[in-house]
């Protein structure tokens, strides 16, 4: 059966440079969700998107902006890298906003 | 502050052996409680959940209690294997309310020893 799907699985960046992350949910699933996990750390909620709109906010930083597109995919935009973003961002997926979470295998994001 | 805890980081358990790992919420508001298993480098993968209506929820070797009036609770696996050996995450939401963002707790990490 067909997962949630995040791109690039790895991805090193210098400080300061840009990185944008991609989640394609389960099929007919309309929402998504982002977390960040650092090292050693729970899943922190980012935000999420329900039928393309944002439906929630979390501890998500002003540098960061994300997208869900007209096919349900989101993207992830991350700006001015900082060495303290370095973690693992995983993208969850559900049908409507209380429906069971699928996530992603997520994507490592090293700063350096 | 942390408003799902799990206080052990580890635990281990013999092969065969019941697992029990715990946690404990603060937020009076989640009625939704979910189990995630993980392994390194992998997403989380859903176990099993349990409505704030139910105390008990059991699907095969694996059940869920849950004491609200403790606001507890735990996920018992009986038997243990060593395929179980993985991080495990508690986690909580408001499922009555507009938003399904999960707070999970840190992780508990069982090994299960052949």
């Amino acid at each position: 059966a067909a997962g949630v799907i995040q791109s690039p699985r790895h991805l090193i960046k210098e400080k300061r440079e840009t990185a944008t992350l991609k989640c394609y949910p389960i099929p007919r699933h309309d929402t998504v969700y982002w977390y960040q996990q650092g090292p050693g750390q729970d899943p922190q909620f980012l935000i999420s998107f329900y039928e393309k709109m944002q439906s929630d906010k979390g501890s998500i930083p002003d540098r960061f902006s994300a997208q869900q597109f007209s096919d349900y995919h989101s993207e992830l935009n991350m700006s001015s890298l900082e060495l303290g973003d370095s973690a693992l961002y995983f993208c969850a997926s559900s049908a409507g906003m209380n429906g069971g979470y699928t996530f992603g295998s997520g994507t490592r994001l090293t700063v350096v | 502050d942390q408003q799902v805890k799990q206080n052990s980081p580890s635990l281990s358990v013999q092969e065969g052996r019941i697992s029990i790992l715990n946690c404990d919420y603060t937020n009076s508001m989640f009625d939704y409680f979910l189990w995630y298993k993980k392994y390194p480098a992998e997403g989380p993968t859903f176990l099993i959940s349990i409505s704030s209506i139910k105390d008990k929820n059991e699907d095969g070797r694996f059940t869920v209690f849950l004491n609200k009036s403790a606001k507890h609770l735990s996920l018992h696996i009986v038997p243990s294997q060593p395929g179980d050996s993985a991080v495990y995450f508690c986690a909580a939401t408001r499922e009555g309310g507009s938003q399904g963002n999960l707070i999970f707790g840190k992780g508990t990490k069982l090994s299960v020893k052949p």
